[in-house]
Parts: structure tokens; C-alpha cells; sequence
């Protein structure tokens, strides 16, 4: 049984274009996340949600919405992908805001 | 804000021998901390961590690290590397009050050689 899935694990897409990634967890968690990885390895936290709540969001593009329809839903939607988007997103979850957290296997996004 | 700065990129070492990374953090409250493995083309997974208690943690795969406070670091250690440990290896640090986020430092890849 996956905690953390993501769907797709890849995506290719033009400039221009809007797309979704998809993230569910079954550990019961009550927060979840969105961190993006660059070319470089660097991770950084976009979104936290707690509760379906957004309590975190790191100056992130408003191209990057993200949606929770329920607390073991955390989908990231970007409209008029750039370039510069080109990363490994990654989800994640944890029990609380103060514990570990557990993450997805990366959805790689690739725009060209 | 708080910041973590993992000393050494990448740590090239033969089978066998022992490994140290090196992690080192920045806050002006008390923290949490992580440390997670990276294997190619897959998600993180948590390595250990120290929340309180005990300033040596033992962790997963035969990996330890030890909490110190004065020098506000916290070196991941192994006495014996496999093949297997060739990874990206992240340290993370969370304030245990305010804003509920990982920060990552900026990863070591450990290669291990035959």
C-alpha cells in the first residue's frame, strides 16, 4: 500500500499550458504538503494544508493553485506553465503540523 | 528564519569505511530534526530524527546522529557503508512553534565505491 501517491509520476508538457498533479494519502494525516525540487536537488515547501486549510503558501507564482477537497487530497494545478516550472514536485503529508513528514515519489514536470 | 547548510556536496567513499555528513542549522528557537535519504528517481524517506531526549539518535539502515546544541549541527554517521547507501542525503530542521514547514539543506550526494 503507497502512503503517498502522486499521479502521473511524469509529465511533459508545452509553455503555455495548464496541468494538474494529483496527490492522495492513506495514513489518516491531517496535514499535507507541496515542496518543489530544482534542477540542482534544492527542496522548498510551496504549500502546507492542515485540515483542508491552507497555512502555508511560500510566495509561490498565483499560477500554482493548490486544491483540497478533503483532508486525503492535496492536487496542485498551474495554469500558463513557464519554463522555469521545470522541476520535481513532490507531496507530502505528516500526523500533525509538528511531525515528520512522509513523502510521495516526485511527479517530474517538464516543460518545453 | 531558520536555514540549513550541509557542508559538503558530495562525499565520495569505498565500501566498508565509515562516513560522516556534515549538517549545520540556523535558528533562533529550538528545533526539530531530520534527517532523509534520496535513492535515484524516488521520493524522500526518512532516515531518523531528534525531537527531544537523547542527543544520540539511531535511525534506519545502521545510520546515527548526535543533536549538538553548542554547535548547532547534526552529522549523520555510519561505521560500515554498503553499496546500497549511494544516495542524496538531506538534513531538515523545523521550528517546534510557527510556521509548520521543513527547511531542507541543500543535499550531499554519498557515493559509495567498490
Amino acid at each position: 500500500d503507497t502512503a503517498v501517491s502522486q499521479t502521473p509520476k511524469y509529465l511533459v508538457t508545452q509553455m503555455g499550458n495548464d496541468k494538474s498533479i494529483k496527490c492522495e494519502q492513506n495514513l489518516g494525516h491531517d496535514t499535507m504538503y507541496w515542496y518543489k525540487q530544482d534542477s540542482k536537488k534544492f527542496l522548498k515547501i510551496m504549500f502546507s494544508y492542515n485540515n483542508k486549510e491552507l497555512i502555508i503558501n511560500e510566495t509561490v507564482p498565483n499560477r500554482f493553485s493548490p486544491k483540497s477537497p478533503d483532508k486525503a487530497h492535496l492536487n496542485l494545478h498551474i495554469n500558463s506553465l513557464e519554463l522555469g516550472d521545470s522541476a520535481v514536485y513532490f507531496c507530502a503529508s505528516s500526523r500533525t503540523a509538528n511531525t515528520e513528514a512522509f513523502f510521495g515519489q516526485g511527479t517530474r514536470l517538464t516543460v518545453v | 528564519a531558520q536555514s540549513v547548510t550541509q557542508l559538503d556536496s558530495q562525499v565520495p567513499v569505498f565500501e566498508e569505511a565509515p562516513v560522516e555528513l556534515r549538517c549545520n542549522y540556523s535558528s533562533s528557537v529550538s528545533v526539530y530534526l531530520f534527517w532523509y535519504v534520496q535513492y535515484p528517481n524516488q521520493g524522500l524517506q526518512l532516515l531518523l530524527k531528534y525531537l527531544s531526549g537523547s542527543t544520540l539518535v539511531k535511525g534506519i539502515n545502521g545510520f546515527e546522529a548526535e543533536f549538538n546544541k553548542s554547535q548547532t549541527s547534526f552529522h549523520l554517521r555510519k561505521p560500515s557503508v554498503h553499496i546500497s547507501d549511494t544516495a542524496e542525503y538531506f538534513c531538515a530542521v523545523r521550528i517546534i512553534q510557527g510556521a509548520q514547514k521543513l527547511v531542507f539543506g541543500q543535499g550531499t550526494r554519498l557515493t559509495i565505491n567498490p
